[in-house]
């Protein structure tokens, strides 16, 4: 039952590096989701898809990219990382657009320095 | 302006004694109401959902939470907590679309034995 995982769970960067986080869901979602958790401010999300080849912004796009090129994976980037996106990042899978319940990752926890 | 608040960012409750979380939004039209858990080091799991009927709707693990229209409140209750129980509990407020969702900050529950 691995449900939804994402890889790296952590990472240190440099300010200016690139990274690129993997979610990898196994139960057969159309959509997907990556949201930023930062302490006292909840979720906030980031970008989503609806489906394989699809991309969609959310609250806080700026300074990421993702892609979805097979319909298990949801990849988010960074291309040159900044301290202000030093967070918990998470990804998330849901069966449709209104089932009421999304599947979330554990986490993935990057510093910028 | 849309939002979600969670007025306690913690609450300490013995272990057995009654848990009632807060939680009031701000949303225009009719919403869709969430709790949500996050044990520590994991994602956040599905608590319980509101869409519509019964306005005190039940969840897993004991926990239960009550729609106030009239004050804009979907509070979580438990009538005895365990040690386990202890995590961070989330509200959100939607439009059913799982990317519109709107998060409170979050009330971590620590529990004394």
């Amino acid at each position: 039952n691995a449900g939804v995982t994402q890889t790296p769970k952590f990472r240190v960067l440099k300010t200016g590096q690139s990274m690129t986080l993997l979610c990898a869901q196994d139960m057969n979602h159309e959509y997907m989701y990556w949201y930023r958790q930062d302490p006292g401010m909840g979720l906030r999300l980031i970008h989503y898809s609806v489906g394989e080849g699809t991309t969609a912004k959310g609250e806080v796009p700026d300074g990421y990219n993702v892609s979805r090129l097979k319909k298990q994976n949801f990849l988010l980037g960074l291309e040159s990382a900044a301290p202000s996106q030093t967070s918990v990042y998470f990804c998330a899978s849901s069966g449709g657009r209104r089932t009421g319940e999304l599947f979330f990752g554990e986490g993935s926890r990057l510093t910028v320095l | 302006a849309q939002s979600v608040t969670q007025p306690d960012i913690h609450i300490t409750v013995s272990e057995g004694a009654s848990l009632e979380l807060r939680c009031n939004y701000s949303y225009g039209a009719t919403p869709y109401l969430f709790w949500y858990v996050q044990s520590p080091g994991q994602g956040l799991q599905l608590l319980l959902k509101y869409f519509s009927g019964d306005t005190l709707v039940q969840g897993i693990k004991g926990f239960e939470a009550e729609f106030k229209r009239s004050q804009s409140s979907f509070n979580l209750r438990k009538p005895s907590v365990h040690w386990s129980d202890a995590a961070e509990y989330f509200c959100a407020v939607g439009d059913g679309s799982n990317y519109q969702l709107i998060w409170g900050a979050g009330t971590k529950l620590i529990i004394k034995p």
